[in-house]
């Protein structure tokens, strides 16, 4: 049982660049999310599913497109990266029970530097 | 405004104190208020808590909920160095479509001198 993983750990764009950040969870959670953690700032999410071919905007989603063909998996992409976006990002998923989410579950996170 | 806010930002203490970390939060649509611990890497679960004045122990750390007060407290006794990370303190809300994501505080960076 890996939980949550993400690929790739590391990488170094330049401006304009795209790119697509995979996140994947093994435990059939409904929920999958996006955050980003830059120095000050805490986590923020960017967007968030409920459900295989679902998707919402969070609090930070500009600059950002989701996808989520399958459950297990959520993918982030950058269509024309950008300095701001360098950050690091984690992807995160939960259950539900009845109405209730239980915790969120982190994967180790993603280092993203735009030159 | 930040909704959800950590007291201290940082704290250094001796190996053996005890320690208080604290946490406000907005009302507007609450379902639960969560604990993280971030060493290098990903966040890892603490508690969640969505009843008030229940405490929830795991170990020497423990937590509490006041939901009239809208604050909770993450308690850390006999502190070792393994225990020297950034805590978070998350709010969950909804919207009534289901979930919408936790807001995080800044994080509490504790460090255990030994």
């Amino acid at each position: 049982n890996a939980g949550v993983t993400q690929t790739p750990k590391f990488r170094v764009l330049k401006t304009g660049q795209s790119m697509t950040l995979l996140c994947a969870q093994d435990m059939n959670h409904e929920y999958m999310y996006w955050y980003r953690q830059d120095p000050g700032m805490g986590l923020r999410l960017i967007h968030y599913s409920v459900g295989e071919g679902t998707t919402a905007k969070g609090e930070v989603p500009d600059g950002y497109n989701v996808s989520r063909l399958k459950k297990q998996n959520f993918l982030l992409g950058l269509e024309s990266a950008a300095p701001s976006q360098t950050s690091v990002y984690f992807c995160a998923s939960s259950a539900t029970r009845g109405r209730k989410n239980t915790e969120q579950y982190f994967g180790p996170g993603t280092r993203l530097t735009v030159t | 405004e930040d909704k959800v806010v950590q007291s201290p930002l940082s704290l250094v203490v001796h190996e053996g104190d005890t320690v208080t970390l604290n946490c406000s939060y907005e009302v507007t649509n609450f379902r639960s208020l969560l604990w993280y611990k971030q060493e290098k890497k990903a966040p890892t679960f603490l508690f969640m808590l969505t009843s008030s004045g229940i405490e929830k122990k795991s170990g020497r750390l423990s937590s509490i909920l006041d939901k009239k007060e809208l604050f909770s407290i993450l308690n850390i006794t006999a502190t070792q160095t393994g225990d020297s990370a950034v805590y978070l303190c998350a709010e969950e809300s909804y919207s009534g479509g289901g979930a919408d994501g936790l807001t995080f505080g800044k994080g509490t960076h504790l460090i255990i001198q030994p």
